[in-house]
């Protein structure tokens, strides 16, 4: 099956720094990637949507200045929380469809703590 | 807005038990449902998925039908293995996004955990 990966797994940082996470489809290209964010015992919240070679869509209520999203390649997509926060610590998700598809295929997720 | 309720965890069954949990949505239109599996240390993967009304979805010995009269989608196995231990998501997914596919709608997950 189509497998997605996420680096870093974990990262903990210090507040005020950057962190930048990359979610790769390993075998397959992939136009479009999701980025989520999930809160302890919460649902998965989609961020944006990234569209290879164009500009991120954001959601409502989503910082675009802050989530940088990078889609530059069809199996890279890139998420970098600028100046992290505390309350930026969350786990981040990433999904990738393949061209022509409908389902979304889901990276491990990665655990940022900022301290 | 379109959204997934879904009942809270842990369940903790014993082997050969049967499960269900249980998950009802609200949305606009009529959406495709999904129930999605989360082993431990992995990402997210589809489990099953049923698109229109009366629809039943199955795969691996777990089934759910598609209830529009009662809007819900209820995730059942007749007899679960320690295997089966996960988190499983019920998901709905929307119109289409410009130029990216369907928007996913998740509910906030149930552990399972089935002991020997």
């Amino acid at each position: 099956g189509a497998v997605v990966s996420q680096h870093p797994s974990r990262v903990i940082c210090k507040s005020g720094t950057s962190v930048k996470i990359e979610c790769r489809s390993l075998d397959f290209q992939a136009t479009t990637m999701f980025w989520y964010r999930q809160f302890p015992k919460q649902s998965l919240m989609l961020m944006a949507t990234s569209n290879e070679g164009s500009k991120a869509t954001y959601e409502q209520g989503v910082e675009k200045d802050k989530f940088l999203i990078n889609h530059a390649s069809l199996t890279l997509s890139t998420l970098t929380v600028t100046s992290a926060h505390p309350e930026d610590s969350s786990f981040y998700i990433c999904s990738a469809r393949d061209i022509g598809g409908v389902e979304q295929f889901f990276g491990p997720g990665t655990r940022l703590t900022v301290l | 807005g379109d959204s997934v309720t879904q009942m809270e965890g842990p369940v903790t069954l014993s082997e050969e038990a049967f499960l269900t949990i249980n998950c009802t949505y609200t949305a606009t239109g009529y959406p495709s449902l999904f129930w999605y599996v989360q082993y431990p240390g992995e990402g997210l993967q589809l489990l099953l998925k049923a698109t229109k009304a009366d629809d039943k979805g199955s795969n691996k010995g777990f089934e759910a039908t598609y209830r529009k009269e009662t809007t819900s989608f209820h995730l059942e196995k007749g007899s679960v293995q320690v295997s089966d231990s996960a988190v499983y998501f019920c998901a709905l997914s929307t119109k289409k996004i410009t130029g990216g596919g369907n928007k996913l709608t998740f509910g906030t997950g149930t552990q399972l955990k089935v002991e020997l």
